[in-house]
C-alpha cells in the first residue's frame, strides 16, 4: 500500500530564510512523488515531480526535493523563504499499480515571517 | 485551455436534499477523481474513473455516486447530503503515470 506522511502540520520561517517541509513515503514499488502548493481559498497547484529520472528535483518558484530512497524521504526545500511562499504544502506519492491513484499526505501549513 | 472546470463554486444544501457537482476537462485525459478536503486530513479520495464508462470507489464512496459517460465530464452526486459531506470538493483529471489538473473546488455546505 502506498501513503505519505508529512513530519510537520505547521512550520514558521522567517522571510529570506531556508524552508525545510518534510516526507516520507511509503511504497511496495518504485513510487512516484509529488508536491502541491494550495494557496488560501484556491486548487493545488504542481510545485515538482519525481518520475525516477534524477533524485535531484527543481520546481517552480525556487523549490527543490531529493528523492533518498534509503531514507524513504521526498523533503521539499528552498533557500530564501519570500512572503508569497504563505500557503498549504502537500506531498503525494501514486500507486503504480492498478489504477494509479493519488495518495495525499495530511498537508503542512507554511507561515511566513515578515 | 480550460483545463479542469468545476461547478459550483459554493452551494448551500439542506439535509436530505440531493445535488450533483459537474467536473469537465479538456485535455483528453483517461483518468479522473473527485476528492474531498477536510482540515488536516489532506484530500482523500471519493471515486475514480480510468475512463469512460469505468468508474471505482476510492477511500471514502458513501453517500456518492459517480458515472462517466464521456471522457470530459465526470459529475459527482449526493444522494441524501448529511451534515458529514460538509467539505470542499477536487475533481482531477490525468494521463496514467503524470501529475494531476485539479479544478478550482466546490464548497459545500450541508445545514
Amino acid at each position: 500500500a502506498q501513503s505519505v506522511t508529512q513530519l510537520d502540520s505547521h512550520v514558521s520561517v522567517s522571510e529570506g530564510t531556508p524552508v525545510l517541509l518534510r516526507c516520507n513515503y511509503s511504497s511496495s514499488y518504485s513510487p512516484s512523488l509529488f508536491w502541491y502548493v494550495q494557496h488560501p481559498n484556491k486548487g493545488l497547484q504542481l510545485l515538482l515531480k519525481y518520475t525516477s529520472a534524477a533524485t535531484l528535483v527543481k520546481g517552480i518558484n525556487g523549490f527543490e526535493a531529493e528523492f533518498k530512497k534509503s531514507e524513504t524521504s521526498f523533503h521539499l526545500t528552498k533557500p530564501s523563504a519570500h512572503m508569497s511562499d504563505a500557503a498549504e504544502y502537500f506531498c503525494v506519492v501514486s500507486d503504480p499499480t492498478g489504477a494509479n491513484n493519488l495518495f495525499f499526505g495530511t498537508g503542512t501549513r507554511l507561515t511566513v515571517i515578515p | 485551455n480550460a483545463g479542469v472546470t468545476q461547478t459550483p463554486k459554493f452551494q448551500v444544501l439542506k439535509t436530505g436534499q440531493s445535488m450533483t457537482l459537474q467536473c469537465a476537462q479538456d485535455m483528453n485525459h483517461e483518468y479522473m477523481s473527485w476528492y474531498r478536503q477536510d482540515p488536516g486530513m489532506g484530500l482523500r479520495l471519493i471515486h475514480y474513473s480510468v475512463g469512460a464508462g469505468i468508474t471505482d470507489q476510492g477511500e471514502v464512496p458513501n453517500g456518492y455516486n459517480v458515472s462517466r459517460s464521456t471522457t470530459e465530464d465526470f459529475p459527482l452526486r449526493l444522494l441524501s447530503a448529511a451534515p458529514s459531506q460538509t467539505s470542499v470538493y477536487f475533481c482531477a483529471s490525468r494521463r496514467p503515470n503524470t501529475e494531476a489538473f485539479f479544478g478550482q473546488g466546490t464548497r459545500l455546505t450541508v445545514v
